[in-house]
């Protein structure tokens, strides 16, 4: 089955701090699409990036970077620098190809940046 | 902005009442999701159209409908409403609805049942 675990349910940082979003995932297909979502306080929901499970290659834009490894199930996230503008919700998510076109939502982290 | 968009933004209504949310997706997106968000439940996913078809059902109550129209515009449709109903809604939208489509998420409804 689907799972999604965002351990951490809040984290503080003051400004240009780096943080890491912890993401551990489960599933029995082996073909599966991972993705990072940021919920700011207006409270939309943006897509920030998106894996799939051939690709291991870690990705980097900007501050945000980006490590998926396999053996140990895991899609971390990680800011460099924080700014205040990064304070947010951010969910992590997991969309299987045998899956039924569901997508499973972490519960997400919510992201303090004190300037 | 997204490109998608919900209508009506807040709603108060009380239990036993029901209530329709509205949902007009992305320009050229055929696939509209509609999500739960509450304090204690996380983000919920609740149903999938394709093209005017259901693709997927979540966690989505008897009470709860929802339907696509010929011009790909949704609508979720809450009856017998629950105080615990209360949450925001929100729609999103994707191109094709497969898999590794992202989703285009809608600025939401928030629901308040009395």
């Amino acid at each position: 089955a689907q799972k999604v675990t965002q351990a951490q349910t809040e984290i503080s940082v003051v400004e240009k701090e780096d943080v890491t979003l912890d993401c551990v995932y489960e599933t029995r297909d082996t073909t599966y699409y991972l993705f990072w979502y940021k919920q700011p306080p207006s409270g939309e929901l943006v897509f920030l990036i998106r894996r799939n499970s051939f690709d291991e290659q870690n990705e980097i834009s900007g501050r945000y970077s980006w490590n998926f490894q396999k053996s140990t199930s895991s899609f971390n996230f990680t800011i460099t620098a924080s700014q205040v503008v990064d304070s947010a919700v951010y969910f992590c998510a997991l969309s299987e190809a045998g899956g039924g076109f569901k997508t499973i939502f972490g519960a997400g982290t919510r992201l303090f940046v004190k300037a | 902005d997204s490109g998608v968009t919900q209508t009506p933004k807040h709603l108060i209504t009380a239990t036993g009442q029901r209530v329709t949310l509205r949902c007009s997706p992305r320009s050229g997106d055929l696939s509209v999701y509609w999500y739960q968000q509450s304090l204690d439940q996380g983000l919920q996913f609740l149903i999938q159209y394709y093209n005017g078809e259901e693709r997927a059902k979540g966690n989505i109550l008897e009470r709860f409908s929802a339907q696509q129209f010929p011009d790909l515009h949704s609508e979720l449709n809450l009856s017998s409403l629950e105080l615990g109903d209360s949450a925001l809604y929100f729609c999103a939208s994707s191109s094709t609805g497969d898999p590794y489509n992202e989703q285009f998420f809608g600025p939401g409804t928030r629901l308040t049942v009395l």
